[in-house]
């Protein structure tokens, strides 16, 4: 069964960073994008970034380019988002995703979220 | 970007009937389409992808049609598990959600 796992989030106030990390099980985690989603309170679902299985370029959304930072370690199965320069806007429930397949493509899992709360 | 635009934002549906929800894209996205459902301080869940395609522990009540720009997710017999938040998702260019369907008791 396939178990993914974030950790990271909180409080950080506005302009700071915070690092999100995602424990991946169950699967092959070698062969497979990764996703993160977000969703802020009371709203619909925003793809955040994805990197392709091998690690290679990786893919953002307009809103986060140039401030987020999605790395992946297939040795140890891991998945992180490095958030910088952080916004109110940016406060969400963030969802470590599972692609299914190698490169950006539709989503077949998800984890149970971790709430990044940007505010001073 | 390609904008997911769902309709209607809220069904109201009473328990045994039939649920049409719709989903439209700005230009095409071929059969890149999924959709899923989520339920109060839950993750989403993958129901269809590929515009029809079951996912796999998915009931055969949920059925998935369209393509191009115009989607339909049906749900033949509405159980009371099945009231939620539903989600289509385009993954032809990038990754775009529409903003949601939530379909609650009649």
């Amino acid at each position: 069964e396939v178990h993914l796992v974030e950790s990271g989030g909180g409080l950080v106030q506005p302009g700071g960073s915070m690092r999100l990390s995602c424990a991946a099980s169950g699967f092959t985690f070698s062969t497979n994008a990764m996703s993160w989603v977000r969703q802020a309170p009371g709203k619909g679902l925003e793809w955040v970034s994805t990197i392709p299985s091998s690690g290679g370029s990786t893919y953002y959304a307009d809103s986060v380019k140039g401030r987020f930072t999605m790395s992946r370690d297939n040795s140890k199965n891991t998945l992180n988002l490095q958030m910088n320069s952080l916004r109110a806007e940016d406060t969400a429930v963030y969802y470590c995703a599972k692609d299914r397949v190698g490169d950006i493509s539709v989503i077949d899992n998800w984890g149970q979220g971790t709430l990044v709360t940007v505010s001073s | 970007e390609i904008v997911m635009t769902q309709s209607p934002a809220t069904l109201s549906v009473s328990p045994g009937e039939r649920a049409t929800l719709s989903c439209r894209a700005s230009q095409s996205v071929s059969s890149n389409l999924a959709w899923y459902q989520q339920k109060p301080g839950q993750a989403p869940r993958l129901l269809i992808y590929g515009a029809s395609t079951r996912a796999t522990g998915i009931p055969a009540r949920f059925s998935g049609s369209g393509s191009g720009t115009e989607f339909t997710l049906t749900i033949s017999s509405l159980q009371s598990e099945d009231f939620a938040v539903y989600h289509c998702q385009q993954y032809n260019n990038w990754l775009t959600f529409g903003g949601g369907t939530k379909v609650e008791i009649k």
